[in-house]
Formats: C-alpha cells, structure tokens, sequence
C-alpha cells in the first residue's frame, strides 16, 4: 500500500523567513499534486508535478518532484501571512489502470508576523 | 461559478438515522469521488466513478453506498449512522480517471453524528 509521509506536521515561522515542506512516498509514481486548504474550507490545486525534475513557482511557493528518491518539496520563500494554511501532498497511484489519490498527513502552517 | 457544489454544508443527526449528500460538478468531467477528512486532517478516498461506473471502493463499510444518475452528479447515502462516521466528506471531480488530471474539491460537508 502506497504511504505518504509529509513533514513537519506542523510548521510556525516567521514572516519574511524560507522554509521547506516534505514529501515522501513509498512506491513509485511521476505524479504529485500538492493542496493547500484553508481552516474550515475546500482543498485548492496548487501544482501539478508530471515528471522526474519538475519544477513549477507560483508567487512565493515552489514545488519541486524527485521521483527516483521519492521525493517532493514545497519550498516558502520570504513568507506571508496570507500563506498561513494547511498543504496537503498527494501521490498518483493507478489502481487497476485506474488513478487514484493517496494524501499525506498535512502540513499545518502558521505564519507569525 | 460553482465548479463543485455540495449539499448540504452541515448535517447534524442522531446515530442510527439514514442521511445523504448530494454532489454536482458542472466542469464536464467524468470522474467523481468521495473522501472522507477525519478530525486530524487525515483525507482518505472511498469512492471514485467514471461516467457513472463505480471504479473505486475503498475498504468503506456497506453502510455507505454512492450514486450516480448521471456523469455530473455523485451522491453519498449513509446507513445507520454511527459516532465514527462524523468527519467532513468531500467531493471532488476530475476530466478523467485514465490520465493525469488534477482533482477538484468542492466545498464539503461536516456531519456530526450524535
């Protein structure tokens, strides 16, 4: 069974500082999905990662997919406030042909001003 | 525009009561699921279909059956409602269930079970 492992399972930092998320997962996949979901509400898409090397930027996130260590991070740059959230990664595994979603634990940010 | 809409956002019932969620995409996807997100944040698929076909059931028990009357809508029909069964279930769609595609979440509902 496919695990995915995200940590810090909760992060607290500063404005203005960087930081990195993590996630690992256990089988092999190239694609990864990262979710950022706002107390009490919806997930929303934030990248989508296709292949070995990926790299996409929005704003002040980048994510980035490894897939031979099985490995992805989403890295914070010069944080805001607005950033304060919880990131969900999430791997593809096929299922019979079929995709399905397996999420990892979450990663509880906080942004202190 | 609502991409994914669910009703209803709250449901709040006693254990043992039947009770349904209803979902509607308006993306022209084909594929719907339902998660369930525990108290920890934990999200954990349970259902997925591809134009109305169920494709995916997770180890949920028989107590939940979804439906689907047609490509844009997937409804959730829980039995007997228990005390572990309050979470916030979502649903989400995406264009295809063959190929990459991004899940779309609509905005959830939080049941609580008395």
């Amino acid at each position: 069974e496919l695990k995915v492992e995200q940590n810090p399972l909760f992060l607290s930092m500063q404005e203005g500082k960087n930081y990195t998320i993590y996630c690992n997962y256990s089988t092999t996949s190239d694609r990864l999905y990262w979710y950022r979901q706002d107390p009490g509400k919806s997930l929303e898409s934030l990248f989508v990662l296709l292949s070995n090397g990926a790299v996409k930027q929005e704003g002040r996130l980048m994510a980035s997919l490894d897939t031979k260590a099985r490995l992805s991070t989403l890295h914070i740059t010069a944080a805001v406030h607005d950033l304060s959230a919880t990131y969900f990664c999430a791997v593809d595994s096929r299922d019979f042909g079929n995709e399905k979603l397996t999420f990892g634990t979450g990663t509880r940010l906080t942004i202190i001003p | 525009d609502t991409a994914v809409s669910q009703t209803p956002k709250y449901l709040v019932t006693q254990m043992g009561n039947d009770k349904s969620i209803k979902c509607e995409q308006n993306l022209g996807h084909d594929t719907m699921y339902w998660y369930k997100q525990d108290s920890k944040k934990f999200l954990k698929i349970m259902f997925s279909y591809n134009n109305k076909e169920l494709i995916i059931n997770e180890t949920v028990p028989n107590r939940f059956s979804p439906k689907s009357p047609d490509k844009a809508h997937l409804n959730l029909h829980i039995n007997s409602l228990e005390l572990g069964d309050s979470a916030v279930y979502f649903c989400a769609s995406s264009r295809s269930i063959s190929s990459y595609n991004e899940q779309f979440f609509g905005p959830g509902t939080r049941l609580t079970v008395l």
